[in-house]
């Protein structure tokens, strides 16, 4: 009965890399948000998705490319990985129209070597 | 640019004692929420406040909204060895969803 969920847990990979990150919410939010928390635990919003369409994009460098194939899912893909690409990134859902709350998946934690 | 700033960055009680948490933010808003995240895992919704309320309660926690002051508290009370977690606010801007979220409080709660 997991609201979000989001794999893997942990990636670890190399410089130059292209890797992905998958969400999953079975809430019927229409909703659905990429965040990145730094070493220091500071949460920045990077993409949001209503409907499939995207609504919010950051300033974020174009190697990350989100992609929602349907409500219910929001993935990203990270091109040519850096090093300052390690990070806990989340995933989060909510319903439009509602009072705002969002549910967030439990984290990808990213290393980067 | 980063809209909340917490205050303290870290905050150490025993059990049975209550614990305040502040939140400034810099520009109007249409809600302010708190979230807990506990080590290693997702945030975790706590309490929401509009932006035309001052006050409001669930179970031991208490929030308050000052928008004069662009301020808000957490009180935790009665505060137990599991509240011990991180603490962030977070502030909606506008219709998109979007939460700029401060600097979180840690805190500590001894047995």
């Amino acid at each position: 009965d997991t609201a979000v969920s989001q794999t893997p847990k942990y990636l670890v990979t190399q410089m130059g890399n292209d890797k992905s990150i998958k969400c999953e919410q079975n809430l019927g939010h229409d909703t659905m948000y990429w965040y990145k928390q730094d070493s220091k635990k500071f949460l920045k919003i990077m993409f949001s998705y209503n409907n499939k369409e995207l609504i919010i994009n950051e300033t974020v460098p174009n190697r990350f490319s989100p992609k929602s194939p349907d409500k219910a899912h929001l993935n990203l893909h990270i091109n040519s990985l850096e090093l300052g690409d390690s990070a806990v990134y989340f995933c989060a859902s909510s319903a439009t129209g509602e009072r705002g709350e969002q549910y967030f998946g439990p984290g990808t934690r990213l290393t980067v070597t | 640019s980063q809209q909340g700033e917490e205050d303290p960055q870290a905050l150490s009680i025993q059990e049975g004692e209550n614990a305040t948490m502040n939140c400034s933010y810099k520009t109007s808003i249409n809600n302010l929420q708190w979230y807990r995240q506990n080590s290693g895992r997702g945030l975790v919704h706590l309490i929401l406040i509009r932006s035309n309320e001052r006050e409001k309660h669930s179970g031991r926690l208490r929030v308050t909204l000052d928008t004069s002051k662009k301020s808000s508290s957490l009180l935790i009370t009665a505060s137990r060895a599991a509240d011990t977690a991180s603490y962030f606010c977070a502030t909606d801007e506008g219709n998109t969803g979007k939460l700029i979220f401060g600097q979180g409080t840690t805190l500590q709660v001894k047995p």
